[in-house]
């Protein structure tokens, strides 16, 4: 069964330092990874997805990810960070065979402090 | 172009009642897909349409049904609400490439 994995629940930063939230998957085939963010009482903005081709997959906001066959990961990372980030990430795989059916992380409340 | 938007935003409800929500995707975004979210379960995917067809079902009861019309507008309707319904759904239209775009939502609270 397809399954994503954001194995924390919070992730601290101090403002000006670099930033990773951490993603693991499972599906059958090849995955379509997607990170999305979702501020308070707000639907989900799209950042960033991994289809295929450069492991390094640049978004919005300065935010990138790395995607990591072998480990089967989808890392999120920002190289400094801003006060203004502070919000719930989510990783979430579609398996091209469901259609545009989304499978989702729980979600990581990203902190960062002044 | 204007994204996609959902009325109504809020809504109280008590239970045994029923519930439609509306969702307005993308103009040319031909799919839209509904979730559910709640503190508990996270997000759960509902069901897609494209082109007026349900293309998927996630794992909810019969009590949760959708459509879309010829515009690719989408209602989703809830019947005989329970306290475990109180969510905020979200729904999201994908067009031509592999990314979905969500309207803000809307909150449901069954009383």
């Amino acid at each position: 069964a397809q399954s994503v994995a954001q194995p924390e629940d919070q992730v601290n930063v101090a403002e000006g330092n670099p930033l990773t939230v951490k993603c693991t998957y499972s599906v059958s085939g090849n995955p379509y990874l997607f990170w999305y963010v979702q501020y308070p009482n707000r639907g989900l903005q799209f950042l960033l997805k991994y289809i295929t081709g450069d492991n390094l997959v640049k978004g919005s906001y300065g935010f990138e990810a790395e995607f990591n066959k072998s480990q089967t990961s989808f890392h999120l990372k920002k190289p400094s960070a801003l006060v203004s980030d502070s919000a719930l990430y989510f990783c979430a795989v579609r398996d091209g065979l469901l259609g545009y059916q989304l499978i989702w992380g729980a979600g990581t409340k990203l902190i960062i402090k002044p | 172009k204007a994204g996609v938007t959902q009325t109504p935003r809020y809504l109280i409800k008590t239970r045994g009642q029923q519930v439609t929500l509306s969702c307005s995707p993308i103009s040319g975004h031909r799919s839209v897909s509904w979730y559910q979210q709640t503190p508990g379960q996270g997000l759960q995917f509902l069901f897609e349409y494209f082109s007026e067809t349900q293309r998927n079902k996630g794992n909810f009861p019969g009590r949760f049904s959708g459509r879309q019309f010829s515009n690719s507008r989408s209602e989703m309707n809830v019947s005989t609400l329970e306290l475990g319904d109180s969510a905020l759904y979200l729904c999201a239209s994908a067009g031509l490439t592999d990314t979905q775009y969500f309207g803000p939502g809307t909150r449901l609270t069954v009383l």
